[in-house]
């Protein structure tokens, strides 16, 4: 139990669709890293956000982005969804190097 | 290509059996962390590696992070069932990400 939630855990969209991930992170950790994992890889880093502010971005386009709120949970958005798009989505909040991560939303696209 | 690479991808033993899965880079780090991750969860922090040379003992799982800082290996001691799950090496590229290696799925079998 690493006291960092997401939600939901699952779910399907159809392409083209826009969706909204969430995340709370563990009390006290100010900053939140978001990363897709494809089915048989390993975690991909997408973005972070440290205190309210995108602190680095991975490679991924435009159509992701993200939010962090003042109480530092934070959402990820994908816009016009492809079917590439499909994977898990981790969420990690920490608080230095040490980074701990929820179980995941595994997101399908049809 | 993969900063991390790790082999072997698959790894299948019978209990009571010892096993190695390593993590190679050209690259020299800072660290190098060590986590498992089962189906349906986030990846869990085993360990964290920082001195070229360093050898970490956790119960049956025995981390070594090689002299030059490129390398790191994992070795389970006589493995149990519930050691069954994907084994992943990360490392910082910049203060605010992780580069994750492809992963090693390890299954032991009753």
């Amino acid at each position: 139990e690493t006291g960092v939630t997401q939600s939901p855990t699952h779910l399907i969209k159809t392409r083209g669709q826009q969706v909204t991930l969430r995340c709370s992170s563990q009390s006290g950790h100010n900053t939140v890293s978001w990363y897709q994992q494809a089915l048989g890889q390993g975690p991909q880093f997408i973005f972070q956000y440290y205190r309210e502010e995108e602190n680095g971005r991975g490679n991924f386009p435009p159509r992701f982005s993200g939010l962090q709120f003042p109480n530092y949970s934070s959402e990820l958005n994908v816009n016009a969804l492809e079917l590439d798009d499909s994977a898990l989505y981790l969420c990690a909040s920490s608080l230095g190097q040490e980074a701990f991560f929820g179980q995941g939303t595994r997101l399908t696209v049809v | 290509t993969q900063l991390l690479e790790q082999s072997p991808q698959f790894l299948s033993i019978q209990e009571g059996e010892n096993l190695t899965v390593y993590c190679n880079s050209s690259s020299v780090f800072s660290s190098l962390q060590w986590y498992r991750q089962e189906p349906g969860e986030g990846p869990v922090l085993l360990v964290t590696v920082v001195t070229g040379g360093e050898v970490k003992k956790l119960k049956r799982l025995t981390f070594q992070f090689g002299d030059a800082r490129k390398d790191s290996s994992l070795h389970i001691t006589a493995a149990q069932p519930g050691d069954t799950g994907l084994y992943l090496c990360a490392a910082n590229i910049r203060a605010y990400k992780l580069s994750f290696g492809a992963g090693t799925t390890v299954t032991v079998r009753a």
